[in-house]
């Protein structure tokens, strides 16, 4: 079965600072991995993903993430934090097998200190 | 606009009660699906359904029913039989294969 660690509850960053957060995954074959956030009250939404081809995936505001096979993980980084990053971020994963079926993380909250 | 409407935004329950959480996307989606969300646990699976007239249980489907009658539409029902009902449920939808899924802004749900 598929399945996703996100090994830390709370990321605090100072303003400005290099921000990442951390996945690793669990998946029998190659994987497609995706990262969300999610704002309070509100639904998630979808930030990047990596299927095939270039290890660096580049998304929306700013975010990009590496994926590393022979460590498992797809770390989400942005080079400058800001405020209004501070959300939570959940790391999902699939594997190939046809039954579109995610398995997420618990959830990262990240806090950006102005 | 398109999109995943989910109602009501906030729902109370009462002992003994069913209730229905609606969910309606008209982004032409094959595959829509109800996720719980609790507190430090992420996102848990309750079913899925990948075309009309068709759905699969997910992680914790007990306490619950689904239908897809229509293409656009996949209501949850909370039965009396959830014990803890109370939880943040999230609906979503995308097309078969790679593509993300698109999530609504969620149903909250309460006991009495």
């Amino acid at each position: 079965a598929q399945s996703v660690a996100q090994p830390e509850d709370q990321v605090n960053v100072a303003e400005g600072n290099p921000l990442t957060v951390k996945c690793t995954y669990s998946v029998s074959g190659n994987p497609y991995l995706f990262w969300y956030v999610q704002y309070p009250n509100r639904g998630l939404q979808f930030l990047l993903k990596y299927i095939t081809g270039d290890n660096l995936v580049k998304g929306s505001y700013g975010f990009e993430a590496e994926f590393n096979k022979s460590q498992t993980s797809f770390h989400l980084k942005k080079p400058s934090a800001l405020v209004s990053d501070s959300a939570l971020y959940f790391c999902a994963v699939r594997d190939r097998d046809g039954n579109n079926r995610l398995a997420f993380g618990k959830g990262n909250q990240v806090v950006v200190i102005p | 606009d398109g999109g995943i409407t989910q109602s009501p935004k906030y729902l109370f329950r009462k002992e003994g009660q069913n209730v229905t959480l609606s969910c309606e996307q008209n982004l032409n989606h094959d595959a829509m699906y109800w996720y719980r969300q609790d507190p430090g646990q992420g996102l848990r699976l309750i079913y899925y359904s990948q075309i009309v007239n068709d759905f699969q249980k997910g992680d914790i489907a007990e306490g619950y029913s689904v239908s897809r009658e229509k293409k656009e539409s996949f209501p949850l029902t909370v039965t009396s039989a959830q014990k803890n009902p109370t939880a943040f449920y999230l609906c979503a939808s995308t097309f078969l294969g790679t593509q993300p899924q698109h999530f609504g802004d969620g149903t909250r749900l309460s006991i009495l």
